[in-house]
């Protein structure tokens, strides 16, 4: 199964971007990359995923690089309720199973 | 009632009693999971039921019995659990994959969780 590797832990300012880096070198073509993350006393919640090219959706960005070795998740302005654990995940086409990581833990400074 | 949702949302029992989880979703998913989260470790996948059917069994102990009635309804019943098994226990559902004209790849939507203290 193809693992992912987050930072633990990151800390932004409210109003700023915040890049979240993700590596994911033993990624296979037909892997997709999701990002979860999850609130405090909370179920993981969607943010955003993609195969090949960046996407862009109502709640973040991400950039996969050329190779998809790594991506990133971008956050344009961080606001107090994105505080929360960040989860990279990649899952093969067609199958059902995410390989959870440790995330990165987002703390937004006021 | 929205999204999905677990009940009970904590849960305290010995170690040779029985109980069961439940989790019902509203999003007229045909996909259903059951993960575990314990404390500083990673969520971990349990089961998987795709149009009522397991799909997926991620080598878990038999002392955790899963059940889906309908695409609706998903249990997971417990007995003879040990301490290391307290955790909160998350279900989530999603589109089925893999059927043909639907989608390769989608989001899945999670509950709020049990919080699950064996004694």
């Amino acid at each position: 199964d193809a693992k992912t590797t987050q930072p633990n832990s990151m800390e932004s300012n409210e109003e700023e971007p915040v890049h979240l880096p993700c590596n994911h070198s033993t990624i296979s073509g037909t892997d997709y990359i999701h990002w979860y993350r999850q609130l405090p006393s909370q179920g993981p919640e969607y943010v955003i995923h993609g195969l090949t090219s960046n996407v862009n959706n109502r709640m973040a960005s991400l950039a996969i690089a050329e190779d998809r070795k790594s991506s990133t998740l971008i956050l344009h302005r961080a606001t107090l309720r994105d505080a929360a654990v960040y989860y990279c995940i990649l899952r093969a086409s067609g199958t059902y199973k995410y390989i959870f990581g440790t995330g990165t833990r987002l703390k937004v400074l006021a | 009632e929205t999204g999905v949702t677990q009940t009970p949302r904590h849960l305290v029992m010995g170690m040779t009693n029985k109980k069961s989880l439940k989790c019902e979703q509203h999003l007229g998913h045909n996909a259903m999971y059951w993960y575990k989260q314990s404390a500083k470790k990673p969520l971990e996948l349990m089961f998987v039921y795709s149009l009522e059917e397991r799909v997926e069994n991620n080598s878990v102990p038999s002392r955790f019995s899963p059940e889906c009635p309908n695409s609706s309804h998903l249990f997971l019943h417990l007995h003879t659990l040990q301490p290391e098994d307290s955790a909160l226990y998350l279900c989530a559902s999603s589109q089925a994959l893999g059927l043909a004209g639907g989608p390769v790849d989608n989001e899945q939507f999670f509950g709020p969780g049990t919080r699950l203290t064996v004694l």
